[in-house]
């Protein structure tokens, strides 16, 4: 099946500091991904969807200048949170489409816990 | 509104079989997505369904119900290592995804 890659698993940081995600799809090309944000024990939350060579849109109420997305290929993706905050930890996944599939279903990657201290 | 709705926990003994409903009212239908997440991982694909009817994968099998808004995940010869939280998930007119609250399921010996 199709693999979705996602970079870091896990990253601790101080507040206000900024950190990066990445997310790749490995044996496929995905002009959507999604980015979804997972508190404890709560259902998965669109963030945004990233769209391959233009401006990703956000879900109501997520910070756009705070989540910055760029979608530079059709294999990656990457979240970036700026000043980041203690209430910004959390679990983050990244999800490509495969167009090719017959359902577009979503992959997912392997998610990235991010806690701010 | 869009929602998606689904019992909270379920409990089942190993080795037997458990029903997990959905019911959904969404702006338009273009298929139904059962993921199956374990504490701390990303969902993993489960079943697609998008016409009525009774979709069989192994262990799991996935109904669909369009005129009633309704689904079901159909888990048998239940094992521990099925112990997780069961996403179902709508895909709308727009091709977004609406997410339920996801089922978590308890398996005891």
């Amino acid at each position: 099946g199709a693999v979705v890659s996602q970079h870091p698993s896990r990253v601790i940081c101080k507040s206000g500091t900024s950190v990066k995600i990445e997310c790749r799809s490995l044996d496929f090309q995905a002009t959507t991904m999604f980015w979804y944000r997972q508190f404890p024990k709560q259902s998965l939350m669109l963030m945004a969807t990233s769209n391959e060579g233009s401006k990703a849109t956000y879900e109501q109420g997520v910070e756009k200048d705070k989540f910055l997305i760029n979608h530079a290929s059709l294999t990656l993706s990457t979240l970036t949170v700026t000043s980041a905050h203690p209430e910004d930890s959390s679990f983050y996944i990244c999800s490509a489409r495969d167009l090719a599939g017959d359902s577009g279903e979503q992959f997912f990657g392997p998610g990235t816990r991010l806690t701010v201290l | 509104g869009q929602n998606i709705d689904q019992p909270t926990e379920m409990t089942a003994t190993e080795g037997a079989i458990v029903q997990i409903n959905c019911t959904y009212q969404t702006s338009g239908f273009n298929g139904l997505f059962w993921y199956q997440q374990h504490a701390g991982e990303a969902p993993t694909f489960l079943s697609y369904n998008v016409l009525d009817g009774l979709e069989e994968k192994g262990r799991f099998s996935s109904f669909l119900s369009r005129s009633k808004g309704y689904s079901y995940l159909l888990l048998k010869e239940l094992q521990m290592k099925d112990s997780a939280s069961y996403l179902c998930a709508v895909r709308d007119s727009n091709y977004q995804l609406i997410w339920g609250a996801g089922t978590k399921l308890i398996i005891k010996p």
